[in-house]
Parts: C-alpha cells; sequence; structure tokens
C-alpha cells in the first residue's frame, strides 16, 4: 500500500473552511483515497473517498492533484463537532480488505 | 437497525485471565474485522474475517483468537491476558460491493489488564 503523510495537527476558526492535506506520492494507478474520522474515544467514521476525480458528498470534498500524489479533504463550514482526528488513507479497491489507519491529522475547531 | 454493537462497553482482566469480546452487526455484510488502537496511535488490524466460518490474521493477531460461526458475528478471544492487551478494541464490518471500502465501526470495547 502506499504510504500517506499528514500533519499532526491542524487548528480551524469555526465557520471557516477546513482543508487537511495528504501526501501520497507513491500511489498506484489501482489506488483509491479514503478518508476516514475519529471524534474523540468513537469509532472512525467514512467520510469520502475518490480514484482521481475531485468528490464531494453532504460531508465533505475531496480534491486530488492531477499526479495524484496529494489531496485535499474539505470541510466547507467546519463546526466544533468536526474537532476530530482526520485519517488519510491509501489502499486498492476491489478485492482489497484491509484499512491501515496512521497517526492522522487532530483537527481542532476553535469558537 | 443498529448498525454494529460491541459487547462490553468496559472490561478490566487480571493477568492470566481470559475473555471474550462479541461484535454484531445487523447490516448483512460480508467482512468484519477487530481493531486495536493504543493511546495516541492509530488504529491495528488483528484479525479479519471475509465471510462466515473464515478469518485471517491481521497485522498484530498474537494473543488473540477469532471465530465467526455466524455472519452477524465477530468473536474476539483472548486466552491468556497481558498488560500489554490493554487497550481499546474495535469492531468493523464492510459490505462487499466493489471497490467502495466503507468500514462502519462499533464504539469499542476498553480492556484494562492488571
Amino acid at each position: 500500500d502506499a504510504k500517506t503523510t499528514q500533519p499532526t495537527s491542524m487548528d480551524c476558526a469555526e465557520g471557516r473552511a477546513a482543508n487537511l492535506p495528504c501526501n501520497h506520492s507513491t500511489i498506484s494507478g489501482n489506488e483509491y483515497v479514503y478518508w476516514y474520522r475519529q471524534i474523540h474515544s468513537q469509532g472512525p467514521q467514512y467520510i469520502i473517498h475518490g480514484l482521481k476525480n475531485n468528490e464531494t458528498n453532504e460531508m465533505a470534498s475531496l480534491i486530488i492533484t492531477e499526479d495524484r500524489k496529494s489531496s485535499t479533504l474539505i470541510l466547507p463550514h467546519a463546526t466544533l463537532r468536526d474537532t476530530a482526528v482526520y485519517y488519510c488513507i491509501v489502499r486498492a479497491g476491489a478485492g482489497s480488505y484491509q484499512l491501515t489507519f496512521g497517526k492522522g491529522t487532530k483537527l481542532s475547531v476553535i469558537p | 437497525n443498529a448498525g454494529v454493537t460491541q459487547t462490553p462497553k468496559f472490561r478490566v482482566l487480571k493477568t492470566g485471565q481470559s475473555m471474550t469480546l462479541l461484535c454484531a452487526q445487523d447490516m448483512n455484510h460480508e467482512y468484519m474485522y477487530w481493531y486495536r488502537q493504543d493511546p495516541g496511535m492509530g488504529l491495528r488490524l488483528i484479525h479479519y474475517s471475509v465471510g462466515e466460518g473464515t478469518t485471517a490474521k491481521g497485522e498484530v493477531p498474537d494473543g488473540y483468537n477469532v471465530s465467526r460461526l455466524k455472519k452477524q458475528n465477530f468473536l474476539l478471544g483472548l486466552e491468556s491476558a497481558a498488560p500489554s492487551q490493554t487497550s481499546v478494541y474495535f469492531c468493523a464490518s464492510r459490505g462487499s460491493g466493489g471497490a467502495l471500502n466503507e468500514q462502519f465501526f462499533g464504539p469499542g470495547t476498553r480492556l484494562t489488564v492488571l
């Protein structure tokens, strides 16, 4: 699996957009980018995933660079409830079973 | 629809004791997983199952056994607990469709081994 690099921590003002970067320079052609988050003491929660096109759902947007070596998760209007650890995971698609969680980025939304 | 549930939520064991953690899902998912999470760390995969009657080792399987006798249940056993197994244990499940790797997680079991 491709290795990912994320900042250890980030702050964001409430109501502003939170942009969380992820570097995955060794990603291969069949690997997807997944984002999960873990709010304190809870089980991780799926946010979004993508292969090469930008994706948007009700929770967030995922921007993947054209060379696919990095991506950014965007929470358009961060709230205090978005304070969590965000994990960027790269994994092959169909037929793969496992996700490898690194240490992620601790996002703190500040009032 | 309860999703993924875990029993118990908390447990304290003495070194050498045994216990079984139960994970149940009501989404008819094929895949189920057991992870552990130590303080300040990401999740590490212990064992997983790709269907009823199957199990496989993950990243940190030593000291644990699992069974998947029924599709909806995935059991994690500690035969002789050690202080190094003090952790939060998360169960997850996933459907079998396509490329999506959306795993649904339970609330966790906090285990302390004295």
